[in-house]
């Protein structure tokens, strides 16, 4: 089944405790992406990838960091979360190349409280 | 840079009437825009896309939205709304891997 899986789904964790929050897919996308859901703020896109080795920054970068070091995973990493990190997080893919877009699949979403 | 809205925060209609959830662009390029619904504890599924081509674009559901250069919009449409139509939909503009997304409306259908 062609999917994007995220994992964990949940995640509670303290101020200052790295963590990572993996995304796969396989569907042989080249372009993968980030984004964060809060309450009336609809989803804002944290980093894109377009391809392998290839990342580049969303509206809201700030305190994140992704690698894309194979096509089919971008690993999201929190190197010291704030409880303003707090949010609902989907990673998605795309067969998108270059400019030309494309259609986005999301995978089910990462519930992170950070106390 | 590309910004999308949404001015309804929310949207409510009685099933069986036409139901319109609006949303205006603004892009500096060619337009490329999507139309996604998120249900309850659930992730974002695609429901229709203008890239290029017919204004009228046909989308999953018996959903549809027209393409308006003019007006810089992009409306939802569907003539019959149904009961489990009832969700979060949210606009997307796409500009060379940069995505933006509305802040989302809540369209409630009831019976």
């Amino acid at each position: 089944e062609a999917q994007v899986t995220q994992n964990p789904r949940y995640l509670i964790t303290v101020t200052g405790k790295k963590l990572t929050v993996t995304c796969s897919q396989n569907m042989n996308h080249e372009y993968m992406s980030w984004y964060r859901q809060d309450p009336g703020l609809g989803l804002r896109q944290i980093y894109y990838s377009m391809n392998v080795e290839v990342t580049d920054k969303g509206d809201v970068p700030e305190g994140y960091k992704v690698s894309r070091k194979e096509k089919r995973n971008f690993p999201l990493i929190l190197e010291s979360p704030s409880p303003n990190q707090t949010s609902l997080y989907f990673c998605a893919s795309s067969f998108a190349v270059g400019t030309e877009a494309d259609t986005q699949y999301f995978g089910p979403g990462t519930r992170l409280t950070v106390l | 840079a590309q910004s999308v809205a949404q001015p309804e925060d929310q949207v409510n209609v009685a099933e069986g009437n036409p139901l319109t959830v609006k949303c205006t662009y603004s892009v500096s390029g060619n337009p490329y825009l999507f139309w996604y619904v998120q249900y309850p504890n659930r992730g974002l599924q695609f429901l229709l896309k203008y890239i290029t081509g017919d204004n009228l674009v046909k989308g999953s559901y018996g959903f549809e939205a027209e393409f308006n250069k003019s007006q810089t919009s992009f409306h939802l449409k569907k003539p019959s709304a149904l009961v489990s139509d009832s969700a979060l939909y949210f606009c997307a503009g796409w500009d060379a891997g940069k995505s933006t997304f509305g802040d989302g409306t809540t369209l409630t259908v009831k019976p």
